[in-house]
């Protein structure tokens, strides 16, 4: 089946500091990947588009000058959270579409961030 | 997308088989129904997918209905491995996965 990675799976940072998600589509090309978060006892809610050569769609209330996602290779899509808040600590999840598999799209496995 | 309505939670003896229904009345002609689960901080997994025929994997079975408003999402033989949140979802292919509350399915010895 389709995989795809996250790295870090998990990061403690200071406040202030900025932190790089990386999300890799690993046997299939990914034009479009998604970027979610998930509080704890919640689901998962969509922050972002990601577009291979262009810029992210953000959802309603998600700041694009605070989460920035750069999609430069159609494998990879990574989400910067800049200047990080204690309120920011959350689980970053990631997925990509496989557009030569009946669009079916494929969740990276989370990467967890608490900001101190 | 189209809303779809999930129970809450359901429990299922291991071994048995695990029936999860879903209902999506509002669903357009061009929305699959698309299945995933999620365990416990994990990724969400696919579990399976499908239009308009029963559709059959490794993991699952996909029943839809005829006039496609709900759909049942069959493991044959529930393990405590499956105890996880079971997410229906009504899309089309080409935009984002939209998840609700999903049904937190408990497989007890």
């Amino acid at each position: 089946g389709a995989v795809v990675s996250q790295h870090p799976s998990w990061v403690i940072c200071k406040s202030g500091t900025s932190v790089k998600i990386e999300c890799r589509s690993l046997d299939f090309q990914a034009t479009t990947m998604f970027w979610y978060r998930q509080f704890p006892k919640q689901s998962l809610m969509l922050m972002a588009t990601s577009n291979e050569g262009s810029k992210a769609t953000y959802e309603q209330g998600v700041e694009k000058d605070k989460f920035l996602i750069n999609h430069a290779s159609l494998t990879l899509s990574t989400l910067t959270v800049t200047s990080a808040h204690p309120e920011d600590s959350s689980f970053y999840i990631c997925s990509a579409r496989d557009e030569a598999g009946w669009d079916t799209q494929y969740f990276g496995p989370g990467t967890r961030l608490t900001v101190l | 997308d189209a809303k779809t309505t999930q129970p809450t939670s359901m429990d299922c003896a291991e071994g048995r088989a695990a029936n999860l229904p879903c209902n999506h009345s509002t669903i357009s002609g061009n929305e699959y129904v698309y299945w995933y689960r999620q365990i416990h901080s994990q990724g969400p997994q696919y579990i399976i997918h499908g239009l308009k025929n029963n559709e059959t994997n490794e993991m699952a079975s996909l029943i839809i209905t005829e006039d496609r408003k709900s759909s049942t999402l069959i493991l044959p033989h529930a393990t405590l491995r499956d105890t996880a949140v079971y997410y229906c979802i009504a899309n089309s292919g080409n935009t984002p996965l939209v998840f609700g509350k999903g049904t937190r399915l408990s497989v007890i010895a």
